[in-house]
């Protein structure tokens, strides 16, 4: 099956920093989305991005999909952007799976 | 627009009892899919399901596991004769056609004690 490695595996920032999650598939994908897991379990959709780029408020997405990389960056980091960034992609064909990578776990110190 | 509705919030089954998970998908949603997150492990597909049928079990255990969405109501994720290594987080998500992102419910976080 496509593989979805996302680095770095924990980041901690300090309240105004900025960062860049990065995720790596092995395969290409005609989704690709990420999310954001709040210290609560909550699973947020912040983009669907299968390729190009989009920007919500501080938060902005590249998808390179013939490279097979996508980048989430946070400008301005809040304590409550904290939580984990799952990168998530979906295969062409029949088949309707999101392969999840293991995450990035952000901590935002105040 | 509620969104996906997933409940209970909360499930705390013993051991050998029946556990029932209701997903409601977004309305005009007809694409409905079940994950499930481990402790300590990220999400896997589970099932993928439109009304009446299954389109998709491949992640499904073969046993004790059964999912459904009938044409009326919501989708159904059962759990007969639950161990403790069921416990963990069951996201439903939903999807108005197939080449379309999903949004996914806040989850059911069962607890087999």
């Amino acid at each position: 099956g496509i593989q979805v490695e996302q680095s770095p595996p924990d980041l901690i920032l300090q309240e105004g920093a900025n960062s860049t999650l990065r995720c790596n598939f092995s395969d290409s994908v005609n989704n690709l989305q990420w999310f954001h897991q709040n210290p609560w379990g909550q699973l947020i959709n912040l983009f669907y991005i299968p390729s190009g780029t989009k920007q919500n408020g501080r938060l902005s997405a590249t998808t390179v999909a013939t490279e097979r990389y996508s980048l989430l960056y946070i400008s301005s980091s809040q304590t409550t952007d904290s939580g984990v960034y799952f990168c998530a992609v979906e295969r062409g064909g029949s088949a309707r799976q999101l392969t999840f990578g293991s995450g990035t776990q952000l901590t935002v110190l105040p | 627009n509620a969104g996906v509705m997933q409940n209970p919030r909360h499930l705390v089954r013993r051991r050998g009892q029946e556990a029932r998970l209701r997903c409601s998908p977004m309305k005009g949603h007809s694409h409905v899919y079940w994950y499930r997150q481990l402790p300590e492990e990220g999400l896997k597909f589970m099932v993928y399901l439109q009304k009446e049928n299954i389109i998709d079990e491949s992640g499904m255990p073969k046993e004790r596991f059964s999912a459904e969405f009938p044409k009326e109501g919501p989708s159904i994720l059962r759990i007969q004769q639950v161990v403790r290594g069921d416990s963990a987080a069951y996201f439903c998500a939903s999807s108005p056609k197939r080449d379309f992102g999903y949004t996914f419910g806040s989850g059911t976080r069962l607890t087999v004690v």
